[in-house]
C-alpha cells in the first residue's frame, strides 16, 4: 500500500461546479496534512494545510480531515478555469525522531468553461 | 519579500561539465531544501539544511553536492551528471518550529536541467 494515495484523474468539472479531490494515507500517527497546487511547467504552491479533524475553509477552498478514516480532501467551490492544475496531497510521516513529508502522485483537475 | 529565487531557469550541460544551481530567499527561513521533480511525478526530496547545517541527505549520489553559505543562500553543485538526472530542480524554504522543519514550503520557480 502506498503511503499517500490520490486518484490521478484527470478530474473534469464544469465551470462553477464543486471539485472534490481526495487523498488517503497509511500512517495513523500522521498529524499534518497539506495541499499544494502545481500549474503545468510551474513549481508547487501551498494552498491549504490542516492539522485537526473537521473542515477548514479559506475562500473557495475547504480542506476536510478525517483521521479515523485516514483521508483528507480538498473541495474547490465555484471552480474556475484558472483552477485547472495538478493538486498534490502531502502528509507528514513520523518515523521515530524523523519527520518526512510524503507526497501523493497528484490529481489533475480540468475545469471546463 | 515572499519569494524564493532560483537561477538559472534553464540549464543544458554535458556529462563532463561542472555547473551550479543557486537559490536565495529573504524570508528569514532557517530551513532550505533541494527537491528533484520528473514530469508527472511529485517532488522528490534530495537535501535539507537546518540552521545552515545539512540535516537530511536522501542517499543522493555524490555527483550532487549541496552547499549552504549562509541563511539566505543555497547552492547545488553538479558534476559528471547522467542523462537520467535531467529533471526540474526545485529549491524550497520554510520556517523551523521548535527546531523542527515546518512543511509549509515556499518553492522557487525551479531550474529545468537537461543532461546530454
Amino acid at each position: 500500500q502506498k503511503e499517500v494515495e490520490q486518484n490521478s484523474g484527470p478530474l473534469s468539472v464544469p465551470e462553477g461546479a464543486i471539485a472534490s479531490l481526495n487523498c488517503t494515507y497509511s500512517d495513523r500517527g500522521s498529524q499534518s496534512f497539506f495541499w499544494y497546487r502545481q500549474y503545468s511547467g510551474k513549481s508547487p504552491e501551498l494552498i491549504m494545510f490542516i492539522y485537526s479533524n473537521g473542515d477548514k475553509e479559506d475562500g473557495r477552498f475547504t480542506a476536510q480531515l478525517n483521521k479515523a478514516s485516514q483521508y483528507v480532501s480538498l473541495l474547490i467551490r465555484d471552480s474556475q478555469p484558472s483552477d485547472s492544475a495538478t493538486y498534490l496531497c502531502a502528509v507528514v510521516l513520523n518515523a521515530g525522531n524523523n519527520r518526512k513529508l510524503i507526497w501523493g502522485l497528484g490529481t489533475s483537475l480540468a475545469v471546463n468553461p | 519579500d515572499t519569494e524564493v529565487t532560483q537561477t538559472p531557469k534553464h540549464l543544458v550541460m554535458g556529462m563532463t561539465n561542472k555547473k551550479s544551481l543557486k537559490c536565495e530567499q529573504h524570508m528569514g527561513h532557517r530551513a532550505m531544501y533541494w527537491y528533484k521533480q520528473k514530469a508527472k511525478k511529485p517532488p522528490e526530496l534530495m537535501f535539507v539544511y537546518s540552521y545552515e547545517k545539512l540535516s537530511i541527505n536522501e542517499s543522493v549520489p555524490s555527483r550532487f553536492s549541496p552547499e549552504c553559505p549562509n541563511s539566505s543562500l543555497l547552492n547545488l553543485h553538479l558534476h559528471a551528471l547522467q542523462p537520467e538526472d535531467s529533471a526540474l530542480y526545485l529549491c524550497a524554504s520554510s520556517q523551523l518550529s521548535q527546531g523542527r522543519v515546518n512543511e509549509k514550503l515556499f518553492f522557487g520557480s525551479g531550474t529545468q536541467l537537461s543532461v546530454l
